[in-house]
């Protein structure tokens, strides 16, 4: 079974503060995502990443940025935590070949206080 | 641009009560489209999907069909289960998009005794 793990269940971070959200799967897997949940919005694509040092913004990157060194790392960092980036935060992975499913990680739950 | 419409929950059945869920979308082309399930505290996972128009996706007893002419893909269970108590994710993406996914707003289902 594909596995993604996100580092961190829950955070609580202070406003003005680096923030780093780390993700790792371990099938392989050309594509990475990160996703912001809220409710009533669904999920929305922040970043995407289709190889190593390759990234692609999604609809909502304002205010984030990532890094991908190896292949099965995939890190979101918010260069200055607001409280308007208080979110459920989640982490995907696919095969690059068209209509592969996403396989998700149980998502990290960011405070911004 | 490309977007997913589904009804608003929470849609709250007694068990072995019939399930509908309904997704629409607005996208230009032809796109694959998906149900992911959220199960509660954890990441969402692929439910069914379909890839052209009249294609039915099935799995755990959940149905789709793939509505081109009313750009429809509603979701149906004939039999509910209180194990089926979840958020339930419409979306879509395009071949050749990088598996990129257009969710909807997601629908919570509460299924009781």
């Amino acid at each position: 079974d594909v596995k993604v793990t996100q580092s961190s269940r829950y955070l609580v971070k202070r406003t003005g503060e680096k923030v780093f959200l780390e993700c790792v799967q371990d099938m392989d897997h050309e594509n990475m995502f990160w996703y912001r949940q809220d409710p009533g919005l669904g999920l929305r694509l922040i970043y995407f990443s289709y190889d190593v040092k390759m990234k692609e913004k999604g609809d909502i990157p304002e205010g984030y940025s990532v890094s991908r060194e190896k292949k099965e790392r995939f890190s979101l960092i918010l260069e200055s935590a607001s409280t308007n980036q208080t979110s459920m935060y989640l982490c995907a992975s696919s095969l690059p070949t068209g209509r592969s499913p996403l396989h998700f990680g149980n998502g990290t739950r960011l405070t911004v206080t | 641009g490309n977007s997913v419409t589904q009804m608003e929950g929470p849609v709250t059945l007694s068990e072995e009560a019939f399930l509908t869920i309904n997704c629409t979308y607005t996208a230009t082309g032809y796109p694959s489209l998906f149900w992911y399930v959220q199960y509660p505290g954890e990441g969402l996972q692929l439910l069914l999907k379909a890839t052209k128009a009249d294609d039915k996706g099935s799995n755990k007893g959940f149905e789709a069909t793939y509505r081109k002419e009313t750009t429809s893909f509603h979701l149906e269970k004939g039999s509910v289960q209180v194990s089926d108590s979840a958020v339930y994710f419409c979306a879509l993406s395009f071949t050749g998009g990088g598996n990129k996914l257009t969710f909807g707003t997601g629908t919570q289902l509460k299924v009781e005794l």
